[in-house]
C-alpha cells in the first residue's frame, strides 16, 4: 500500500551492527505496528504505539527498540543485529477512530539479512 | 491458549477451479476474524472482516463463513484466477473491553494455482 511506505527495502548487515528500519504513514492513522514474518511462523508482533506517547512490547521484543518520532512516523532499530534476526519486517497502521474494525494496513515490508 | 490454526498449509489448485481454505481459533473473547491476502514480496491486504453475528460475508468471488459457535471460518475462492495465488492468512482480533485487543495470526495457506 503506498500510503505506508518502509526503508530500506532490502538491507544486508554484519552481526554486531546497529541497523534502523523506518516507517512512515501519510493515512492519518494513530497506531502503528512492526512486525517480523519468518517462513512457516507467520507474522509476529515486535512493537505496536497507539500514539505518539504510547509504546507497547509486542510478543518477540527482546534485541528490538522503537522510536515512534511522530504520528506517521515509526522507527524499528536493532542495536546489536544476529543472523535470528534475519527475516521480513512489516510496518502496519490503523485507526482507532473505527471502533473494533481493526483493519491493518501494511506496509511493502523490508527484507532484512544479518550476515 | 488463544490460537490460530490454518489448513491446508499449502494447496496447488487448477485455474478455474473452486477451493476453501479453513481456520480454527481458540481465542476469546472474539471480536473480529479478518481474513488478508498476502502476494509474494507485499504487504498483506485485507479480504473481508467478520464480526460475531456474522456468518457469511462476500468480497467478490471470494466468500467468508464463520461459525462462531464451534470457532471456524472458511475462505473459498470460485473460479480461481493465476493472480489468486498467494498466502492467505487468518487473523482473529481479541475483544478488551471497549477497547481493541490483540490480533491473533495463523500462520497462512500458500494458495498456487496453476494454468
Amino acid at each position: 500500500d503506498a500510503d505506508v511506505t518502509q526503508t530500506p527495502r532490502n538491507r544486508i548487515t554484519k552481526t554486531g551492527k546497529r541497523i534502523m528500519l523506518e516507517c512512515s504513514q501519510t493515512k492519518g492513522h494513530d497506531r502503528m505496528y512492526w512486525y517480523r514474518q519468518d517462513p512457516g511462523l507467520g507474522l509476529r508482533l515486535i512493537y505496536y504505539s497507539f500514539d505518539v506517547k504510547d509504546i507497547n512490547k509486542g510478543e518477540i521484543s527482546d534485541g528490538y527498540s522503537v522510536s515512534r518520532q511522530a504520528q506517521a512516523k515509526f522507527s524499528l532499530s536493532l542495536e546489536s543485529a544476529i543472523p535470528n534476526q534475519t527475516a521480513l519486517y512489516f510496518c502496519a497502521t490503523s485507526d482507532s477512530g473505527l471502533g473494533r474494525n481493526n483493519e491493518q494496513f501494511f506496509g511493502p515490508g523490508t527484507r532484512l539479512t544479518v550476515l | 491458549k488463544n490460537q490460530v490454526e490454518q489448513s491446508p498449509q499449502s494447496l496447488i489448485i487448477l485455474e478455474g477451479k473452486n477451493c476453501t481454505l479453513q481456520c480454527n481459533y481458540t481465542v476469546s473473547p472474539f471480536s473480529n476474524l479478518r481474513w488478508y491476502k498476502q502476494d509474494t514480496g507485499r504487504g498483506p491486504v485485507s479480504l473481508t472482516i467478520m464480526t460475531f453475528s456474522e456468518n457469511t460475508k462476500s468480497n467478490g468471488r471470494y466468500t467468508a463463513t464463520l461459525d462462531a459457535d464451534t470457532k471456524q471460518s472458511s475462505l473459498h475462492i470460485t473460479a480461481s484466477q493465476l493472480s489468486d495465488s498467494a498466502s492467505y492468512i487468518c487473523v482473529v482480533s481479541a475483544r478488551r473491553g471497549s477497547t481493541l485487543g490483540r490480533l491473533y495470526f495463523g500462520r497462512g495457506t500458500q494458495l498456487t494455482v496453476w494454468p
